[in-house]
């Protein structure tokens, strides 16, 4: 079963615009990953957040998460057709073994 | 560096054949792991290897078996391969399991007909 569920399934958005992805899990973790997938290919990693982290930014990318709500967001800013991908978050429980569970990713559309 | 490197990156398969999916990482990484990709489905887990000479179970086992060869080496074999097993199969590696990221191979894609 997986732990982390993306929102939305499908986003499709104009270059230039900001694109906003979120993730829900349901048990405690110690960090919060977000991985893009460009078709065909392996994942990459973006961005790590720990539990006890609110907010990070990386480039254009800015990630916050919400412990309380069992929450996170990914906002890429003035989105690139280069950003068309998809957007998978991942969890790494609390107490869990050396491993991370994946949602079923957000897949991004920029147009050009 | 490489990276991750997976072979073979295409295979089919007839039901109740076998093969072995290759994973190499020359990162010096203690951690690798195989997952698979279907459709629309986010990875799941297969097994992975937190140390050299460890590996365990992870989400969905059944089917596959593994071996850890060495430090860099991480092998994944289908004995009786199914329709079911049809997949994208990734092996990717980490510095030391959940607290760090992973870096991913290219990926196998595998059809059993």
């Amino acid at each position: 079963s997986q732990q982390g569920e993306e929102d939305p399934q499908a986003l499709s958005i104009q270059e230039g615009e900001n694109a906003t992805m979120n993730c829900s899990y349901k048990t405690s973790i110690n960090n919060l990953q977000w991985y893009r997938q460009n078709s065909g290919r392996g994942l990459v990693h973006l961005i790590l957040i720990r539990s006890n982290e609110r907010e990070k930014h990386s480039g254009r990318l800015r990630v916050t998460l919400d412990t309380s709500k069992k929450s996170s967001s990914l906002l890429i800013t003035a989105s690139r057709a280069a950003d068309t991908a998809s957007y998978f978050c991942a969890t790494a429980m609390q107490g869990g073994s050396e491993k991370l569970v994946f949602g079923k990713g957000t897949k991004l559309t920029v147009n050009p | 560096n490489a990276g991750v490197t997976q072979t073979p990156k295409f295979q089919v398969l007839k039901t109740g054949q076998s093969m072995t999916l290759q994973c190499a990482q020359d990162m010096n990484h203690n951690s690798m792991y195989w997952y698979r990709q279907d459709p629309g489905m986010g990875l799941r887990l297969i097994y992975y290897s937190a140390s050299e000479g460890t590996t365990d179970k992870g989400e969905v086992p059944n089917g596959y078996n593994v071996s850890r060869l060495n430090k860099r080496e991480f092998s994944l074999r289908l004995e009786s391969a199914a329709p079911s097993q049809t997949s994208v199969y990734f092996c990717a590696s980490s510095e030391r399991g959940r607290q760090y990221e992973q870096y991913f191979g290219p990926g196998t894609r595998l059809t059993v007909t």
